[in-house]
């Protein structure tokens, strides 16, 4: 079955400490992994995707497929980072699975 | 605004109406996506089309849900006999359709039925 799992529904930090958006997956060959974020009022927008091995944002994702992980991480949370991040995988170039999203709130 | 547009932004209907949403996606675009949200989840896919065709719809797609794409630009979604379980918030989405290119999310709409 094809599946993406967020565990944390919230994950709270202080502004400056590291975060870590946890995100694994369950799909029968290689798929494609993307981070969307959505910032309060805005709409659902690309982060990143792991083909293209960027740093947006300063977040960075690698994709573990032994452990069929794609963990988000910013090594220092910013307050406007503070966005509901969902993951989600595509395996044949087209639609989007995606995960129940983690909310990520960054205190001052 | 060159984005993905929805019409309209909000919508509430009584039980058993019918409803038709609008989506038109960026100039150029060949892929459409259609996805609904309900609370507490992420977008859940609903069908897509390159240019006018209908590749793939979901098993959430009831009978009672059609979309078309007829001229292969805008793209409308129309849910009959409405249910309380309908609502949810309907995203659209479109790509220009050359492999996995990203997707462009729209502001959505959001359902209502009472």
């Amino acid at each position: 079955a094809q599946r993406v799992t967020q565990p944390e529904k919230l994950l709270s930090v202080f502004k400056g400490a590291p975060v870590e958006l946890k995100c694994n997956y369950s799909y029968s060959g290689s798929p494609e992994l993307f981070w969307y974020v959505q910032y309060s009022r805005q709409r659902l927008q690309l982060l990143l995707r792991h083909i293209s091995r960027e740093s947006i944002k300063g977040f960075t994702a690698d994709l573990n497929k032994g452990e069929t992980s794609f963990h988000l991480k910013k090594p220092f949370a910013q307050e406007e980072d503070s966005a509901m991040y969902y993951c989600a995988l595509s395996g044949r170039g087209d639609k989007l699975i995606f995960g129940t999203g983690t909310r990520l709130q960054v205190f001052p | 605004d060159t984005g993905v547009s929805q019409d309209p932004r909000h919508k509430i209907t009584k039980r058993g109406q019918n409803v038709t949403f609008r989506c038109d996606p960026i100039s150029e675009h060949n892929r459409l996506y259609w996805y609904r949200q309900t609370l507490g989840q992420g977008p859940e896919f609903l069908t897509y089309f390159q240019n006018e065709a209908q590749l793939e719809k979901s098993r959430l797609l009831s009978d009672r849900f059609s979309a078309e794409r007829p001229k292969g630009s805008f793209s409308t979604l129309e849910i009959q006999r409405t249910e309380q379980g309908d609502s949810a918030m309907y995203l659209c989405a479109s790509s220009l359709g050359v492999g996995t290119d990203t997707q462009y999310f729209g502001p959505g709409t959001r359902l209502t039925v009472l």
